[in-house]
């Protein structure tokens, strides 16, 4: 069973719609990603959250909005997206985004598909 | 030069027969290299993570060779279950982690 836990884990909307993807972690970790990933493609990093502070945006559009709660939670917002952001989105989180890279440990993922 | 280069295979193996991967970087300051494990529409699993010359857990096998900037995946044995897609994944040099595109394995009967 995986450590870090995304909701929903399927999720159909219109372009119109609001909606916000959740992630959790109980680890400790303190640092926290969002990645997007397409089929038969790595995953993209969209953005890095360390000690609840953003530190990487990955030139994401702004109709993609993290936010880190606290150091176990962290959500995206998803506002007027398009079809092409279809995609499986992954959390992920590491002890702590310093040097050396510690490992990530990734969600089951939530399924995105816009209508 | 990609910062993180995979063969994309897929490699086609029957069972119990050994496998290698191999993966090249370009960041020669790197210090940490990971392998993950992906099933199809699945998340990436960590698999083994390389901190110095090499690391071995059961029939997987690591090795870093710091030179020629190229870390391996050993598999032996191989198992039915063991086929997925194996993706490298090294840090840049803003300390992001970086993932290849991964080699498919199949292991057949």
């Amino acid at each position: 069973d995986t450590e870090v836990t995304q909701t929903p884990k399927h999720l159909v909307m219109g372009m119109t719609n609001k909606k916000s993807l959740k992630c959790e972690q109980h680890m400790g970790h303190r640092a926290m990603y969002w990645y997007k990933q397409k089929a038969k493609k790595p995953p993209e990093l969209m953005f890095v959250y360390s000690y609840e502070k953003l530190s990487i945006n990955e030139s994401v559009p702004s109709r993609f909005s993290p936010e880190c709660p606290n150091s176990s939670l962290l959500n995206l917002h998803l506002h007027a997206l398009q079809p092409e952001d279809s995609a499986l989105y992954l959390c992920a989180s590491s002890q702590d985004a310093g040097w050396p890279s510690g490992a990530q440990h990734f969600g089951d993922g939530t399924r995105l598909s816009i209508l | 030069r990609k910062e993180v280069e995979q063969d994309p295979g897929p490699f086609n193996v029957p069972e119990g027969a050994t496998v290698a991967f191999n993966c090249t970087y370009s960041n020669s300051a790197s210090q940490s290299f990971f392998w993950y494990r992906q099933d199809c529409r699945k998340e990436p699993k960590l698999l083994m993570s390389v901190y110095s010359s090499g690391n071995e857990d059961g029939r997987f096998t690591a090795q870093l060779n710091r030179a020629s900037q190229y870390i391996s995946l050993l598999i032996r044995d191989s198992k039915l279950s063991d086929s997925a897609t194996y993706l490298c994944v090294a840090p840049d040099n803003t300390d992001k982690l970086i993932f290849g595109t991964g080699t498919r394995l199949q292991v057949f009967p």
